[in-house]
Parts: structure tokens; sequence; C-alpha cells
């Protein structure tokens, strides 16, 4: 069975540079979520996205944005990185969000490292 | 808001043993419990779930039971293999959320040849 796509499986960035991290949702999901993943940590939500509309928010950045695209991929999108952002980065994606909590399937992950 | 805690924080079984992990929830509104496991550097895998209308759900090896009065919820694991060493996660949405989900510390499971 397909599964959630994520694109770059890993990242190397310096401080202050930028980097967008890509999501594949499994076909016909309609709803996008975005962790973030720190050693030893468990996943933290950072946005969510339904139908191409931003549905929740958790702790993500100002200096973060995220979009879902009409095909439903999503890119998160970092700015001004710093050495904390470093970090396994996770979307998942369900079906028929907005009714209640749906199971939510994650992807392989985008390490991420700051040097 | 929502808080989830999880116990304990690691569990060593002897393989054929059964594991037991708990986690209690504070917000009382909170339906939807799902159980994820983490293998080292891997993706969070979704093994079971279980929605507040339902006291217990068995899947082959691996059962949730629910206690909405107390507000904990725990997995339960039979005849431990292996492949079940891992970290195990427990969620819970917060109040007035259906996209966000709240998450236990996690349990790693040693299962002990």
């Amino acid at each position: 069975a397909a599964g959630v796509i994520q694109s770059p499986r890993h990242l190397i960035k310096e401080k202050r540079e930028t980097a967008t991290l890509k999501c594949y949702p499994i076909p016909r999901h309609d709803t996008v979520y975005w962790y973030q993943q720190g050693p030893g940590q468990d996943p933290q939500f950072l946005i969510s996205f339904y139908e191409k509309m931003q549905s929740d928010k958790g702790s993500i950045p100002d200096r973060f944005s995220a979009q879902q695209f009409s095909d439903y991929h999503s890119e998160l999108n970092m700015s001004s990185l710093e050495l904390g952002d470093s970090a396994l980065y996770f979307c998942a994606s369900s079906l028929g969000g907005g009714r209640s909590n749906q199971p939510q399937h994650f992807g392989d992950g985008t390490r991420l490292s700051i040097l | 808001g929502e808080n989830v805690e999880q116990h304990p924080s690691t569990l060593s079984v002897q393989e054929g043993d059964s594991a037991v992990i708990k986690c209690t929830y504070s917000d009382s509104a909170s339906n939807y419990f799902p159980w994820y496991k983490q293998e080292l550097g891997k993706r969070p895998q979704l093994i079971i779930d279980i929605r507040s209308n339902v006291g217990e759900k068995k899947d082959q090896r691996i059962a949730v039971t629910l206690n909405k009065t107390a507000k904990h919820f725990s997995l339960h694991i039979t005849e431990t293999q292996p492949e079940d060493s891992a970290v195990y996660f427990c969620a819970a949405p917060p109040r007035d959320s259906n996209y966000q989900l709240i998450w236990g510390a996690g349990t790693k499971l040693i299962i002990k040849p």
C-alpha cells in the first residue's frame, strides 16, 4: 500500500539558511500534519491542513510556515535556521479530517541537521 | 489544556511474557486514544487506537483498554517477541481539536531473550 512520502530524507544546512521540506500524503487522504521530534523526545505537533486550509496550529515557530497545495501535498518552509531546529521532521496524513480525530499515518521523516 | 502522562519510561520483560504500558489524560472531553510504536530512527507506526465509546479493543497480541472515569488507558502486549522492542507512545487530543494530538513521553520496551 502507498505510504506518506517525504523529501528529502536528510538535509544539512547552516545557521540562518532556509529549508523546504516536502510531504506527499497517502492517495485520497485530505489532511496533513507536521511534527518535530528531537532526540529522545516525543513528536511535537507543529501544524495541520485539511482540504488545503490550515486546520490547527501547535508549537510552530514564527520562522516556519507551511501550506497544502491543490494536489494535497504539503511543504514546510523554515527560515533563519537555528541550531535548535536540528531534529526529525515527520509528516502524517489521514482521511476525513474535520469530523473527529482520524488515524494519522506517518512518513519516514526528514532528518534536518543545522551546522 | 490536555496533559498526557505515560508510565513506565522503561520496561524490560522476558520474551514470551506480557507487557503493560499505562497512560493518564487530563481532559475528560478527549475521545480518541492511539498508540504508536517507534523503532530507533524510524517513523511512528500506528498499532492500535480506541475511541471513547468503547472500553476495550484487541488486535492479535495487542489490546488497549480505556477507563473513562479514571481517565486512563493502557496498552497490553501478550507473548512478547524480540521485534516488539521499541519505544511506544500514547496520545490524546486536546479539547476542541480534531487534529492535534498530545503525546506521552514514551516507554522504551526491552524484550530480553
